[in-house]
């Protein structure tokens, strides 16, 4: 079946790069995505990537999509102690057409100041 | 309204009784989708509506989980006879049918549910 992998924790000092790795299984999905969830706070989508790119940059987060190895990372650049959250890949099955999405786990991602 | 709206924000519940959660979705959004967040599980599909499509119940656990969506808007999550491995948090998203380029869902705040 369909499955996400992520690490769970990640900690990294305020300034530094930021890489969180994700692995999925589903090499029909059409939409990869990055969620964020600060405490107490609900899901909010942060990025997202189609399928037939190998990257995408949005300010400070770079995506980068290995398509044959089904690898997706989230760089985030210059860290901030905001940036403390989880983050949550997801893929969405069916090209979307079923509607939900498949998520890892979360990273949890703590900055050092 | 502004967002995805859900209540109660916290629900104490003691094993065996039923409860009730309730999502109102974003106005215009027909896509309406329930997951559960536990502790070491991550998020967790338990179900989805589109429109009048009959509801895909794929990922609810058992059958004491059910779901309703009246008039296509607001939806109801009902677990019956509780078990203490219901306790979680219950996030209800939304979206529109289909959000081009990409398909968004929109998340509550989520409903924590603690069974003892």
């Amino acid at each position: 079946g369909e499955d996400v992998e992520q690490s769970l924790f990640l900690s990294v000092r305020e300034g530094d790069s930021s890489v969180i790795n994700c692995t999925y299984t589903d090499s029909s999905s059409t939409y990869l995505y990055w969620y964020k969830q600060e405490p107490g706070a609900g899901l909010q989508l942060l990025t997202y990537i189609f399928s037939n790119m190998d990257m995408k940059q949005d300010q400070r987060l770079t995506v980068l999509l290995n398509k044959k190895d089904k690898h997706l990372s989230l760089r985030i650049a210059d860290t901030q102690t905001g940036d403390s959250a989880i983050y949550f890949c997801a893929e969405s099955i069916n090209g979307g057409s079923q509607g939900n999405l498949i998520f890892g786990k979360g990273t949890k991602l703590s900055v050092k100041p | 309204g502004a967002g995805v709206s859900q209540s109660p924000s916290n629900k104490v519940t003691e094993k065996g009784k039923d409860v009730e959660l309730r999502c109102d979705p974003i106005s215009g959004h027909t896509a309406l989708y329930w997951y559960r967040q536990s502790l070491g599980q991550g998020l967790e599909f338990l179900i989805y509506f589109q429109g009048n499509s009959a509801p895909d119940k794929s990922g609810l656990p058992s059958d004491r989980f059910s779901a309703e969506r009246t008039g296509g808007s607001v939806s109801t999550l009902t677990i019956q006879r509780t078990q203490q491995e219901d306790s979680a948090v219950y996030l209800c998203a939304s979206s529109l049918e289909r959000t081009l380029p990409f398909y968004e869902q929109y998340f509550g705040p989520g409903t924590r549910l603690t069974v003892t």
